[in-house]
């Protein structure tokens, strides 16, 4: 079956403007997160929704991160006036329900120049 | 705050040999800790999720154990195949916060040489 699917895979932009980063979960998955991945870094948290609970922001590292996710489905990850620091791979993940195995679809690499 | 460490970074076996991967946690009230693969390149594969309650989970040539009280987790990995080559990450999940929260590890990487 489809897995998760992420759009655009590659991403280049110049410091300052907005980007938009687009997440498909599986059918069906209630939770849905979103990760990203620094050269030689970890996995970092940024942000998790649960069904029609707020979604934990926690993980956002500033307040030019955002994201919604619209009808319980799809979910658009936003960063406003880009850094050159906020380059690195955003990975999105969906889940049967929290706490559940997760699954991750492919990551958008985002390059700030 | 959980942590979550995984030693070595890096490994290389020949094949066929059998291997055990190492994460260790700061944090013992975890709600579920789960093993992933990453190829290059590419997003996370999830291998095993294992319930506080459980001890170890398997699936295949992969059995993952958990130790809570020692704050640890081993996956083994039996007769390596170079198709396991791979970076496998660990990442633990608390009770307390969101369960979405996933804390993960640096990783291995992971070298299986025919």
């Amino acid at each position: 079956g489809a897995g998760v699917s992420q759009s655009p895979s590659n991403k280049v932009t110049e410091k300052g403007k907005d980007v938009e980063l687009r997440c498909d979960p599986i059918s069906g998955h209630t939770a849905l997160y979103w990760y990203r991945q620094s050269l030689g870094q970890g996995l970092e948290f940024l942000i998790y929704f649960q069904g029609n609970s707020a979604p934990d922001k926690s993980g956002l590292p500033s307040d030019r991160f955002s994201a919604e996710r619209t009808g319980g489905s799809v979910s658009t990850l936003t960063i406003q006036r880009t850094q050159q620091e906020d380059s690195a791979v955003y990975l999105c993940a969906s889940s049967p329900s929290g706490g559940a195995l997760l699954y991750f679809g492919p990551g958008t690499r985002l390059t700030v120049l | 705050k959980q942590e979550v460490t995984q030693i070595p970074a890096a490994l290389s076996v020949p094949e066929g040999e059998n291997l055990v991967l190492n994460c260790s946690f700061t944090d013992s009230a975890i709600y579920n800790l789960q093993w992933f693969r990453q190829d290059p390149g590419k997003g996370l594969t999830s291998l095993l999720l294992i319930q506080s309650s459980q001890r170890e989970q398997t699936s295949g040539r992969l059995n993952a154990s958990l130790d809570k009280s020692s704050g640890r987790s081993t996956l083994y990995i039996a007769a390596s195949q170079p198709g396991d080559s791979a970076t496998y990450l660990c990442a633990a999940s608390n009770y307390g916060g969101s369960q979405g929260n996933l804390i993960f590890g640096k990783g291995t990487k992971l070298s299986v040489k025919p």
